[in-house]
């Protein structure tokens, strides 16, 4: 159990253009969804965090015009970068956690952005 | 806030040989504690989680850790390696009330040799 998918795992896209990275927990209801950007040979940077329903936090430093999250129900989360550019190739993950006290993030696979 | 320190960017094992991955912890409360392993390419898998309780925690693929609480740490160990435990481990610290927040570690690059 608490499967986490990504969709899609690799994308590449032309500078200006927007992209749909969903995140999905098949087995479970993820009242909170993590979004993380990973570079190259580094750790795991939370964007943000999301919760079913309200709109999403967003760590210091990130563009949240730039990145929109949605979590509309309990078992999808969307996130779109918008007019991508070349630095905004990176690895995103997302994660997923269930309610009721502090739970264990289950993690997808990772969605490998190339913009060109 | 808490933060996580890996200072081992990259160890090298033998085959066969015992492991250890050195993670250090700053936080105010007692924390919950992850160790993540990450293939190329991948995901994270979670090794083992320490909440409470027993100090000594038994993970999958033969890993363990023990938490110490006077020295901050959380050391992951194997006593024998295999060839397929070669990937990124990271440590990650997370906070009750802390909107099930993590915080990770910089990783430790495992490289096994046969």
């Amino acid at each position: 159990g608490a499967v986490v998918s990504q969709h899609p795992s690799r994308v590449i896209c032309k500078s200006g253009t927007s992209v749909k990275i969903e995140c999905r927990s098949l087995d479970f209801q993820a009242t909170t969804m993590f979004w993380y950007r990973q570079f190259p040979k580094q750790s795991l940077m939370l964007m943000a965090t999301s919760n079913e329903g309200s709109k999403a936090t967003y760590e210091q430093g990130v563009e949240k015009d730039k990145f929109l999250i949605n979590h509309a129900s309990l078992t999808l989360s969307t996130l779109t970068v918008t007019s991508a550019h070349p630095e905004d190739s990176s690895f995103y993950i997302c994660s997923a956690t269930a309610s009721g006290g502090y739970n264990e993030q289950f993690f997808g696979p990772g969605t490998r952005l190339t913009v060109l | 806030a808490q933060s996580v320190t890996q200072p081992d960017i990259h160890i090298t094992v033998s085959e066969g040989a015992s492991l250890e991955l050195r993670c250090n912890y700053s936080y105010g409360a007692t924390p919950y504690l992850f160790w993540y392993v990450q293939s190329p390419g991948q995901g994270l898998q979670l090794l083992l989680k320490y909440f409470s309780g027993d100090t000594l925690v038994q993970g999958i693929k033969g890993f363990e850790a023990e938490f110490k609480r006077s020295q901050s740490s959380f050391n992951l160990r194997k006593p024998s390696v295999h060839w397929s435990d070669a990937a990124e481990y990271f440590c990650a610290v997370g906070a009750m009330g802390g909107g099930n927040k993590l915080t990770f570690g910089t990783g430790t690059q495992l490289k096994v040799e046969l």
